[in-house]
């Protein structure tokens, strides 16, 4: 089945600390990726997304993600976290034969001051 | 574009009522997307739809649930009758994934509570 898999349902770091959000997924056709961040009491925004070309793609606010085919992964990273990217962070899958977005089930990032 | 628009904001009604939750796309965009987001089961994909027409709608929970798409620029949720137990917030999203971009863009959410 069809299926995405975010392996850590809470994180807490010190400002400053690097980050790296895992996100795997189960699907052997196309796909597009997508981190989405939902700040406290918001709704879901986009955060980075690939479709196509380098796997490396860069997001707003010095975050990057990394697009692995043969691992079937798309993990987030960040350098140095900053308070204010406490938030719960989502990964997507758009999976073009069947034309629909499956989310995982997010992962809470709290980052002490 | 105003974006995504969802009504009402908050919604408290009580066990047994009817609740009908309104969405309204990006012009423009095809396919609508309902999830409900709670905090045990996270984001949850209950139905999309595709050029008006639902396509999966494997994840609406029970009967109570029916969600239709009249026209390219609305969409309804209902829940008859409510329960406590459908206390979430619910959020609309669409995309046009024939733009080149499959990127959904979500509403602000519905925030139900059924006491």
């Amino acid at each position: 089945a069809q299926s995405v898999s975010q392996h850590n349902h809470h994180v807490i770091l010190s400002e400053a600390a690097s980050l790296e959000l895992g996100c795997n997924y189960s699907y052997g056709g196309t796909v597009n990726l997508f981190w989405y961040v939902q700040y406290p009491g918001q709704h879901l925004q986009l955060l980075l997304k690939y479709f196509s070309g380098d796997p490396l793609v860069k997001g707003i606010k010095g975050f990057e993600a990394e697009f692995i085919k043969s691992k079937f992964s798309f993990n987030l990273r960040k350098p140095s976290v900053q308070w204010s990217d406490t938030a719960e962070y989502f990964c997507a899958v758009y999976m073009n034969r069947d034309d629909k977005i499956i989310f995982g089930k997010g992962t809470r990032l709290h980052i002490l001051p | 574009d105003a974006g995504v628009i969802q009504s009402p904001r908050h919604e408290v009604t009580e066990m047994g009522q009817e609740v009908t939750l309104r969405c309204k796309p990006i012009s423009g965009h095809n396919s609508l997307f309902w999830y409900r987001q709670t905090m045990m089961r996270g984001l949850e994909l209950l139905i999309y739809f595709n050029n008006n027409v639902p396509i999966d709608d494997s994840g609406m929970p029970e009967d109570r649930f029916s969600a239709k798409m009249p026209n390219a620029s609305f969409s309804t949720l209902k829940i008859q009758p409510s329960e406590p137990r459908d206390s979430a917030v619910y959020f609309c999203a669409s995309s046009w994934p024939g733009q080149g971009s499959t990127e959904a863009f979500f509403g602000q959410g519905t925030r139900l509570t059924v006491v």
